[in-house]
């Protein structure tokens, strides 16, 4: 099993561009949740998904979208980054509800916005 | 606000000491709790949960306070290669569920030879 895999693992972007993370679980796991990661600061939830063709607005979901059409994938996008966005990104999936699982994270994509 | 604190260290310890890590949360309606481990520029891992008993896993051990809302990891023994920032995760009850996880912003240990 490959786990929670992401793409791409590093990108720059200009502000104002677009782009799409792809995160890609092989567990059958019905979770799945994409987080950014800056110094100082704890992960931050971003968008959540409790089921395919669900999708549910976490701690900090402003500037970002999310679409779960499969089970296996959950994509985020950023529609005009800004530099603010510069951070890492994770992505997570579990099996069951989200206080009692164990989550599984991907190895995360650096994104730097100039 | 959403709030999970931990001492960010570093914490530099000699292999084989026992160093111990608190993380307070104010939510008292938590229900969850979990360390997990972060390598440098790795994702997070589970390392373990935490139960109200307190639970160990080898070297490892865990403590809840809920009167306090506090929990503890103690490491004994310590390797290299626990040389890693431990992340304290605690769910965020709300609305009347169980909410997300809300992650603290980790500690640093480094251990030396």
């Amino acid at each position: 099993n490959a786990g929670v895999t992401q793409t791409p693992k590093f990108r720059v972007l200009k502000t104002g561009q677009s782009m799409t993370l792809l995160c890609a679980q092989d567990m059958n796991h019905e979770y799945m949740y994409w987080y950014r990661q800056d110094p100082g600061m704890g992960l931050r939830l971003i968008h959540y998904s409790v089921g395919e063709g669900t999708t549910a607005k976490g701690e900090v979901p402003d500037g970002y979208n999310v679409s779960r059409l499969k089970k296996q994938n959950f994509l985020l996008g950023l529609e005009s980054a800004a530099p603010s966005q510069t951070s890492v990104y994770f992505c997570a999936s579990s099996y069951g509800h989200t206080y009692q699982e164990t989550q599984y994270f991907g190895p995360g994509t650096r994104l730097l916005v100039l | 606000r959403k709030e999970v604190e931990q001492d960010p260290g570093p914490f530099n310890v000699p292999e084989g000491a026992t160093v111990a890590f608190n993380c307070t949360y104010s939510n008292s309606a938590s229900q969850s709790f979990f360390w997990y481990r972060q390598d440098c520029r790795k994702e997070p891992k589970l390392l373990m949960s935490v139960y109200s008993s307190g639970n160990e896993d080898g070297r490892f051990t865990a403590q809840l306070n809920r009167a306090s809302q506090y929990i503890s990891l103690l490491i004994r023994d310590s390797k290299l290669s626990d040389s890693a920032t431990y992340l304290c995760v605690v769910n965020w009850p709300y609305g009347g569920s169980q909410g997300n996880l809300i992650f603290g912003k980790g500690t640093k240990l480094s251990v030396k030879p």
